[in-house]
């Protein structure tokens, strides 16, 4: 289990709803990344955290967006108000950072969001 | 402003034959350039990277790439396709002088490999 985690795998939830997707990254790894991934479209970026530095929330699509970092580890991304064209497949990945001069991210195995 | 091209929607081959994938990138500095592959239902996986050094970059699986600067490309290639080599493929790129954390992926390609 060396691997990003992500949960749920799977939400359904109503319009109008919030959801929370969680993400536990790989042990050691500061710096923590979100996606979105839409139907036919590529990734989308959303969220960046390093270490205990301000999140670069630069691709955030609305304020209904948000995310935190607790501890420098687990990640949880909340959706508020879900609308319909917020379903789509959600990624997480992790890597060591730039700082370590090295940042290939690794990707968990997604949480696939419907909004009905 | 960062971006990446993936021409092919789609890249059908038969099993044994050489493949290849296309990647376009645009950046205003100087890129680091990866490939992901992603299987149904899975997050993706690493295949390969250039940062630096060698243009002919050696990855997971048998897959290799090749950054060509003056064409600004770098196209997955396999020698001989493999069916279990059927899975979608994204090419994303990081421009070292923005500071921009984030990679800008492709809209990837669906490889077929027939038996």
């Amino acid at each position: 289990g060396a691997g990003v985690s992500q949960s749920p795998s799977n939400k359904v939830t109503e319009k109008g709803k919030d959801v929370e997707l969680r993400c536990d990254p790989i042990s050691g790894h500061t710096a923590l990344y979100w996606y979105r991934q839409s139907l036919g479209q590529g990734l989308e970026f959303l969220i960046y955290f390093q270490g205990n530095s301000a999140p670069d929330k630069s691709g955030l699509p609305s304020d209904r967006f948000s995310a935190e970092r607790t501890g420098g580890s687990v990640s949880t991304l909340t959706i508020q108000r879900t609308q319909q064209e917020d379903s789509a497949v959600y990624l997480c990945a992790s890597s060591l950072g730039w700082l370590a001069g090295e940042d290939t991210q690794y990707f968990g195995p997604g949480t696939r969001l419907t909004v009905l | 402003a960062q971006s990446v091209a993936q021409p092919e929607d789609q890249v059908n081959v038969a099993e044994g034959n050489p493949l290849t994938v296309k990647c376009t990138y645009s950046v205003s500095g100087n890129p680091y350039l990866f490939w992901y592959v992603q299987y149904p239902n899975r997050g993706l996986q690493f295949l390969l990277k250039y940062i630096t050094g060698d243009n002919l970059v050696k990855g997971s699986y048998g897959f290799e790439a090749e950054f060509n600067k003056s064409q600004t490309s770098f196209h997955l290639k396999k020698p001989s396709a493999l069916v279990s080599d059927s899975a979608l493929y994204f090419c994303a790129v990081r421009d070292k002088q923005t500071g921009a954390n984030n990679l800008f992926f492709g809209t990837g390609t669906r490889l077929t490999v027939i038996p």
